[in-house]
């Protein structure tokens, strides 16, 4: 059962334009949410979270929304660069256990 | 530097055998977890540590083994009961498990059965 989900595999924007990158998920109880990088070979670098009791979060040109009604939470990059292309992963640390739950990643590329 | 360091980056190994990947930390943080990435799918979780002689599998634990004698190290063993260990192996460590802080991952080990 996933409960984090993403469910664009893969996203191209051109240059300067805005890039949304959607998660899902089915845990209720999730009350923290995370967004990582990662490129090929490396290991996934922390990049925005949002704790449940916000519905947004910036950090320069990262912005996180959190719908909770929803159980939906995006990442916005204003404006969109090149070195942005990579794989993003959304997670959340499972309460209880605290083991983090990641989903399946979207392949973002970014067109120059 | 502050950090995690997995080793070797590049594995290869022989069916039937055991293998093990080494994965240190420096950030003196209390949990460690090995996660697993095969192409095209995310992050699966294959073993976690809260704390120091303590562990508990993840989703995907049949074929692996850990240990956390120290703090800074939790190295993962890749046995030969593992069915399909070709796959990337990340390591990620938090200050403590119960707490909202995000997680810091080593650069990765990517094991190849030949």
């Amino acid at each position: 059962d996933q409960q984090v989900k993403q469910n664009s595999p893969s996203l191209s924007v051109q240059e300067g334009r805005i890039s949304i990158l959607n998660c899902d998920y089915t845990n209720s109880m999730f009350d923290y949410f995370l967004w990582y990088k990662k490129y090929p070979a490396e290991g996934p670098t922390f990049l925005i979270s949002i704790s449940s009791i916000k519905d947004k979060n910036e950090d320069g040109r990262f912005t996180v929304f959190l719908n909770k009604s929803a159980k939906h939470l995006s990442l916005h990059i204003v404006p969109s660069q090149p070195g942005d292309s990579a794989v993003y992963f959304c997670a959340a640390p499972n309460p209880g256990t605290y083991k983090y739950i990641f989903g399946t990643g979207t392949r973002l590329k970014v067109l120059a | 530097d502050g950090g995690i360091t997995q080793s070797p980056k590049y594995l290869f190994r022989k069916e039937g055998q055991n293998v093990t990947l080494s994965c240190e930390q420096n950030l003196n943080h209390d949990a460690m977890y090995w996660y697993r990435q095969d192409p095209g799918q995310g992050l699966r979780l294959i073993y976690y540590s809260q704390i120091v002689n303590d562990f508990q599998k993840g989703d995907i634990a049949e074929g692996y083994s850990v240990s956390r004698e120290k703090k800074e190290s939790f190295p993962l063993t890749v046995t030969s009961a593992q069915k399909n260990p070709t796959a990337f192996y990340l390591c990620a460590s938090s200050i403590e498990s119960r707490s909202n802080t995000e997680a810091f991952f080593g650069q990765g080990t990517r094991l190849t059965v030949v």
